[in-house]
């Protein structure tokens, strides 16, 4: 069983709609992760949450709009997509970095994403 | 330029022999690496990690190697079971004050009943 629950699984929309993906830890971690993963490639960075706040944008295009409004939520908001952008999108989350040792990140089951 | 590579994209063994996944890296300011498996239509699972102070790493059935003069590190599992059958990805980070790490393009075990 995963501690890091995304929502929903799947997910198909059409380029013109808004819809969101959400992501909760309860492991008490104040670090979360937006990844994205194609086929066959290794997860790619997109963005990083330290503390509720904005640490790592990987210059993701701004169609794609993060939000954390707690220490255990984070959003991915999604508008005028492109087919492209079809991908399973992984949450994560870590200890901060202030806790001395490197820390693991712990990966949610991700959201299996379609662009109509 | 991929700074994290797995250069085996699939590896088959026989049930209970030895497995070994291999990782290069480019970047010599990386001094953490870990370690993922993944099930298809499932998140990565942390397995192991290891710090550049150390050479060797171990947790149960899995080990993992650092060579740092070569820039490789290498994942045994022993003995391999049929459920370790998954794609093994593993990953680099270079700064303390950073979260990002780079992942290998990974490789996919399949242990043979």
């Amino acid at each position: 069983d995963t501690e890091v629950t995304q929502t929903p699984k799947h997910l198909v929309m059409g380029m013109t709609n808004k819809k969101s993906l959400k992501c909760e830890q309860h492991m008490g971690h104040r670090a979360m992760y937006w990844y994205k993963q194609k086929a066959k490639k290794p997860p790619e960075l997109m963005f990083v949450y330290s503390y509720e706040k904005l640490s790592i944008n990987e210059s993701v295009p701004s169609r794609f709009s993060p939000e954390c409004p707690n220490s255990s939520l984070l959003n991915l908001h999604l508008h005028a997509l492109q087919p492209e952008d079809s991908a399973l999108y992984l949450c994560a989350s870590s200890q901060d970095k202030s806790q001395g040792a490197r820390q693991p990140q712990h990966f949610g089951d991700g959201t299996r994403l379609s662009i109509l | 330029d991929q700074q994290v590579k797995q250069n085996s994209p699939s590896l088959s063994v026989q049930e209970g022999r030895i497995s070994i996944l291999n990782c290069d890296y480019t970047n010599s300011m990386f001094d953490y690496f870990l370690w993922y498996k993944k099930y298809p239509a499932e998140g990565p699972t942390f397995l192991i990690s290891i710090s550049s102070i150390k050479d060797k790493n171990e947790d149960g059935r899995f080990t993992v190697f650092l060579n740092k003069s070569a820039k490789h590190l290498s994942l045994h599992i022993v003995p391999s079971q049929p459920g370790d059958s998954a794609v093994y990805f593993c990953a680099a980070s270079g700064d303390s004050g950073t979260y990002k790490y780079i992942f290998g393009t990974g490789t996919r075990l399949k242990v043979l009943a």
